[in-house]
């Protein structure tokens, strides 16, 4: 069955670059998602790319998908108190189906 | 256009009595999606439905759950006999035509069985 998995915890100091790390099991993987999670609150959609695709980047936010090793990364910018919170990886074998989760990766962004 | 409505936010209840947690779509949506997130964990996907119609629900618990998207009205997840590892939080998402690019998420229901 499809696997996807994250890093739990990584911690940056403001200003510097954080990079979020994801592999994934499922070969049919069609859309690989990054959501944010702040506490208490639902999962907001950062940017998602499809398997056709190498690299985003939108405004702070860069996605590298390496589909040989099934290796999905996020690059935030200029990291800020504001982007601590929970990064999930997602994925879909294909657009209408549900979501496979990682566990997340917990954020820490310091002064 | 308000997002994904879920209510209530927070929801307590006794071993053994009934959980009915609601989800209204965004305006527009037909496509109905619920998950469950276990403290610390990743969401697992429970069930994807249509108007009135199941189309998957491979992650529902054999017994005890049971999910519908009625013609007019919210989606429902009903917990029937909470246990305490029924404890998590509930999330739904909507999509307009199924295309998982366009999910938007609830903000959940935080269910505590005491």
């Amino acid at each position: 069955g499809e696997d996807v998995e994250q890093s739990l915890f990584l911690s940056v100091r403001e200003g510097d670059s954080s990079v979020i790390n994801c592999t994934y099991t499922d070969s049919s993987s069609t859309y690989l998602y990054w959501y944010k999670q702040e506490p208490g609150a639902g999962l907001q959609l950062l940017t998602y790319i499809f398997s056709n695709m190498d690299m985003k980047q939108d405004q702070r936010l860069t996605v590298l998908l390496n589909k040989k090793d099934k290796h999905l990364s996020l690059r935030i910018a200029d990291t800020q108190t504001g982007d601590s919170a929970i990064y999930f990886c997602a994925e879909t074998p294909k657009a209408g189906n549900m979501l496979t989760f990682g566990g997340g990766t917990r954020l820490m962004v310091k002064p | 256009n308000a997002g994904v409505m879920q209510n209530p936010r927070h929801l307590v209840r006794r071993r053994g009595q009934e959980a009915r947690l609601r989800c209204s779509p965004m305006k527009g949506h037909s496509h109905v999606y619920w998950y469950r997130q276990l403290p610390e964990e990743g969401l697992k996907f429970m069930v994807y439905l249509q108007k009135e119609n199941i189309i998957d629900e491979s992650g529902m618990p054999k017994e005890r759950f049971s999910a519908e998207f009625p013609k007019e009205g919210p989606s429902i997840l009903r917990i029937q006999q909470v246990v305490r590892g029924d404890s998590a939080a509930y999330f739904c998402a909507s999509s307009q035509n199924g295309g998982g690019t366009e999910a938007f998420f609830g903000q959940g229901t935080r269910l505590t069985v005491v």
